[in-house]
């Protein structure tokens, strides 16, 4: 069945790039998500692309797709405190009703 | 933000007791969805709607019922609450299921059930 991966855990030092990565298996999949969650809150988009793109910049943000390997990055430039915080990626996996798949989530924890 | 409320935040119950969790909207959004989120498990789905008494079954659904009777809000029933289902609900939003699809994700009602 479908499945997104992720690894649960990052930990980088404030200022440095962050590379969170994640694999999907839905090749049928039309959009891709990175959201992010907040301690203590609901989860919030971040940004998204679509299934023909292979990259699509966003200020601090750079989503990579690689469609032959089903891979999905998202990289965070001059990483900042504040963006500690868990990353899910997600995949809608086809049929009418848009439902997401979401992998587990990266806790992405940033040293000052 | 979108206009997502979840109610009761926090709750805490008994095995064997009925539990009734709410969302309400105020975007007039068709798509409406429960999460349960859990270590190590991420967020899963547990029913969803796709418009007024229309719901479908999530991947987790087993021991959850839901109504929406109205487009503002979507119930999600516990009838007889164990306590494999502590765990953070999510309700979530979305004005369609093609395109960008976003959903909005409301503020989460976290569960206890001993």
């Amino acid at each position: 069945g479908e499945d997104v991966e992720q690894s649960l855990f990052l930990s980088v030092r404030e200022g440095d790039s962050s590379v969170i990565n994640c694999t999907y298996t839905d090749s049928s999949s039309t959009y891709l998500y990175w959201y992010k969650q907040e301690p203590g809150a609901g989860l919030q988009l971040l940004t998204y692309i679509f299934s023909n793109m292979d990259m699509k910049q966003d200020q601090r943000l750079t989503v990579l797709l690689n469609k032959k390997d089903k891979h999905l990055s998202l990289r965070i430039a001059d990483t900042q405190t504040g963006d500690s915080a868990i990353y899910f990626c997600a995949e809608n996996y086809g049929g009418s009703q848009g439902n997401l798949i979401f992998g587990k989530g990266t806790k992405l924890s940033v040293k000052p | 933000d979108a206009g997502i409320t979840q109610s009761p935040r926090h709750k805490v119950t008994e095995t064997g007791t009925p539990v009734t969790l709410r969302c309400h909207q105020t975007e007039n959004h068709r798509y409406m969805y429960w999460y349960r989120q859990d270590p190590g498990h991420g967020l899963r789905l547990i029913h969803y709607s796709y418009g007024v008494k229309d719901t479908d079954k999530g991947e987790v659904s087993d021991g959850y019922s839901v109504s929406r009777s109205k487009t503002e809000d979507f119930l999600l029933t516990l009838e007889s609450a164990t306590s494999s289902q502590t765990s953070v609900y999510f309700c979530a939003i979305s004005e369609s299921a093609g395109g960008t699809n976003e959903q909005f994700f409301g503020p989460g009602t976290r569960l206890t059930v001993l």
